[in-house]
């Protein structure tokens, strides 16, 4: 079956030290890959997507993701945390082809960021 | 400013009624989505609608109805067929997959939080 798996629910890092997010999917073919953060009773707002190209892409925030097909992941980095990023991140997916538009999406990992 | 708007953001329900979300978006943006999200699941897609006057379901549909009526607006309706509604409900749109674009990512709105008596 199809998925998308970010294997860590929770996870706490220091104010300035770097993260790294997993997320892993399972697809017959490259899909299309997002990161979206949410903060608490919060909509989703769009951090980054990777269609093709360059396989590392920038996105907001200073957020930067790896698209590593060899591995079938897309994980989030960022090299110094600031508290304010404190939210619950989600990798998500949309299959090649159309597909209607569809997303996919991870169950999530929440941020922690001790001061 | 364009957006996506929902309401209400806090919405009660007493067991046997009907309740409908509201979806609008001034994005210009043929697709919408509603999603559903409980804590540890992520997000499950409830219905979406690439055009109006036309939605399919999603993964997890029972229970609830939709419409698209207008470009701008797609509300959800959660019906007393849905045994457990207690959720965080999102609602998205998108651009359309004309002119050969194979895909558009998704915005979403602030979200409404109902829950059952």
């Amino acid at each position: 079956a199809q998925s998308v798996t970010q294997p860590d629910i929770h996870i706490t890092v220091s104010e300035g030290a770097s993260l790294e997010l997993r997320c892993n999917y399972s697809y017959g073919a490259t899909p299309y890959l997002f990161w979206y953060v949410q903060s608490p009773g919060q909509g989703l707002q769009l951090l980054l997507k990777y269609f093709s190209g360059d396989t590392l892409v920038q996105g907001i925030k200073g957020f930067e993701a790896e698209f590593k097909r060899s591995q079938s992941s897309f994980n989030l980095r960022k090299p110094s945390v600031h508290w304010s990023d404190a939210a619950e991140y989600f990798c998500a997916v949309g299959l090649p082809g159309g597909g209607g538009n569809k997303l996919t999406f991870g169950t999530g990992t929440q941020l922690k960021v001790e001061l | 400013d364009g957006g996506i708007t929902q309401s209400p953001k806090y919405l009660f329900r007493k067991e046997g009624q009907n309740v409908t979300l509201s979806c609008e978006q001034n994005l210009n943006h043929d697709a919408m989505y509603w999603y559903r999200q409980d804590p540890g699941q992520g997000l499950r897609l409830i219905y979406y609608s690439q055009i109006v006057n036309d939605f399919q379901k999603g993964d997890i549909a029972e229970g609830y109805s939709v419409s698209r009526e207008k470009k701008e607006s797609f509300p959800l309706t959660v019906t007393s067929a849905q045994k457990n509604p207690t959720a965080f409900y999102l609602c998205a749109s998108s651009k359309g997959l004309a002119g050969g674009r194979s895909y558009n990512e998704q915005f979403f709105g602030p979200g409404t939080r109902l829950t059952v008596l």
